[in-house]
């Protein structure tokens, strides 16, 4: 069973556009994470928050957690094609759970 | 080498046969975790070790799955009698800090013909 659901879970774009993947659950979680994915390889973390309303940013990358601790956000503006992969959340309570993923595809 | 590596990388099996996957965690990290994961969607728990302690198995879909960290380091994921619905990718992750930052492997791709 996997608590968090991510849209959309496919999304095709134009380099240069902005993109919006959603994480939402009706649990609570004491830290929230993203991952990335590439084919045949394993998730690679790329930012941990955990205080409710935390914004962090990586480069092109905007991260945000809502105020109740149960939904996140991945904002990235002016996609590249290295951006493409599988884009994953996940939510720390008394166990570890991923959503459902986001495949994002950026075609040049 | 210093990320998690696992082996396998590729394994196909007949249906019935025995299956065993190998995890090397990080050299340090208490936490070793498994995951399934099919294709294009998010993995799954299966289970998490601290040191030795297999502390949570609510993830094994059933008694056919067994996994063990006897030296609290290298892991072994065993599954038994495999079936078709078995087919995935299984990921092994370690962490140092119970789990907040998880560091995966590249995964072992089951098939089960």
């Amino acid at each position: 069973t996997q608590l968090l659901e991510q849209s959309p879970q496919f999304l095709s774009i134009q380099e240069g556009e902005n993109l919006t993947v959603y994480c939402n659950s009706s649990s609570v979680f004491s830290s929230l994470q993203w991952y990335r994915q590439e084919p045949g390889e394993g998730p690679v973390l790329l930012v941990t928050v955990v205080t409710g309303g935390e914004v962090k940013k990586l480069k092109r990358l905007t991260f945000q957690f809502g105020d109740a601790r149960k939904d996140s956000s991945l904002h990235i503006t002016a996609a590249q094609p290295g951006d493409t992969g599988l884009y994953l959340c996940a939510g720390s309570s008394n166990q570890f759970y991923f959503g459902t993923g986001t495949s994002l595809t950026v075609i040049p | 080498g210093a990320g998690v590596s696992q082996s396998p990388r590729y394994k196909v099996a007949k249906r019935g046969q025995d299956v065993a996957l190998r995890c090397d965690p990080i050299s340090g990290h208490v936490s070793l975790f498994w995951y399934q994961q099919a294709l294009g969607q998010g993995p799954e728990f299966l289970t998490y070790f601290q040191n030795e302690a297999q502390l949570d198995k609510s993830g094994l879909p059933s008694d056919r799955f067994f996994a063990e960290r006897p030296e609290g380091s290298v892991s072994t994921l065993k599954i038994q009698r495999t079936q078709q619905e078995d087919s995935a990718v299984y990921l092994c992750a370690s962490s140092s800090d119970r789990g907040y930052t998880q560091y995966f492997g590249p995964g072992t791709r089951l098939t089960v013909l």
